[in-house]
């Protein structure tokens, strides 16, 4: 059974970075067969794509967080990661990671999420 | 940018009903739609990908229906397990998009 499991700070200062990673169990990350991505949801809103990433290391992010984006993969350790530059409170959210497949372009495994708080 | 947008934003409904979401994108997507439900506290669930094929494992009641720019998730008979929050996704391109989503309420 696939499984996806999100890490990292649950809190992050103004201006500084948020790096999360998400460990892949039960399947490959380098299968040929899916991309891996991010989305995240504010407290009471909406889901937001961040971007995604194909084992070889393809990337398409969110055109709106496309500056301060970076989705980088690590197939050793069946193993991808999230870094969101110069945060602000407006970032404070549920980070989830999913799979995605190749064709659909939709996420059908999501991690369980972590909540991300940017405060001083 | 794929706007994407659901109606209604909350829906009031009884065990029984048949329930029907609209989601609307800002131009064509083709088929390339799929709609989630999500409980609180946890991740969302893929229902229907490709507007209307049914996610395995997925009940028979969520159907899903459309193409073009208008598109529709219902559920046939709302059974007490589907009061939640549902989202319509457009992956047309490699930018995905979803949808404010549509709260079902008790009745």
């Amino acid at each position: 059974q696939l499984q996806l499991q999100e890490s990292g700070p649950g809190l992050v200062k103004p201006s500084e970075t948020l790096s999360l990673t998400c460990t892949v169990s039960g399947g490959s990350i380098s299968s040929s067969s899916y991309y891996w991505g991010w989305i995240r949801q504010p407290p009471g809103k909406g889901l937001e794509w961040i971007g995604s990433i194909y084992y070889s290391g393809s990337t398409y992010y969110n055109p709106s967080l496309k500056s301060r984006v970076t989705i980088s993969v690590d197939t050793s350790k069946n193993q991808f990661s999230l870094k969101l530059s110069s945060v602000t409170a407006a970032d404070t959210a549920v980070y989830y990671c999913a799979r995605l497949n190749r064709i659909q372009l939709c996420p059908d495994y999501w991690g369980q999420g972590t909540l991300v708080t940017v405060s001083s | 940018d794929i706007q994407m947008t659901q109606s209604p934003s909350t829906l009031s409904a009884s065990v029984g009903d048949r329930v029907t979401i609209t989601c609307r994108a800002s131009q064509s997507i083709s088929s390339w739609l799929a709609w989630y439900q999500q409980k609180p506290g946890k991740a969302p669930k893929l229902l229907i990908y490709k507007a209307s094929s049914l996610e395995s494992g997925v009940p028979s009641r969520f159907s899903g229906s459309g193409s073009g720019t208008e598109f529709t998730l219902t559920i046939s008979s709302l059974q007490p397990d589907d009061f939640a929050t549902y989202y319509c996704q457009q992956y047309n391109s490699y930018s995905l998009t979803f949808g404010g989503g549509t709260k079902v309420e008790i009745k």
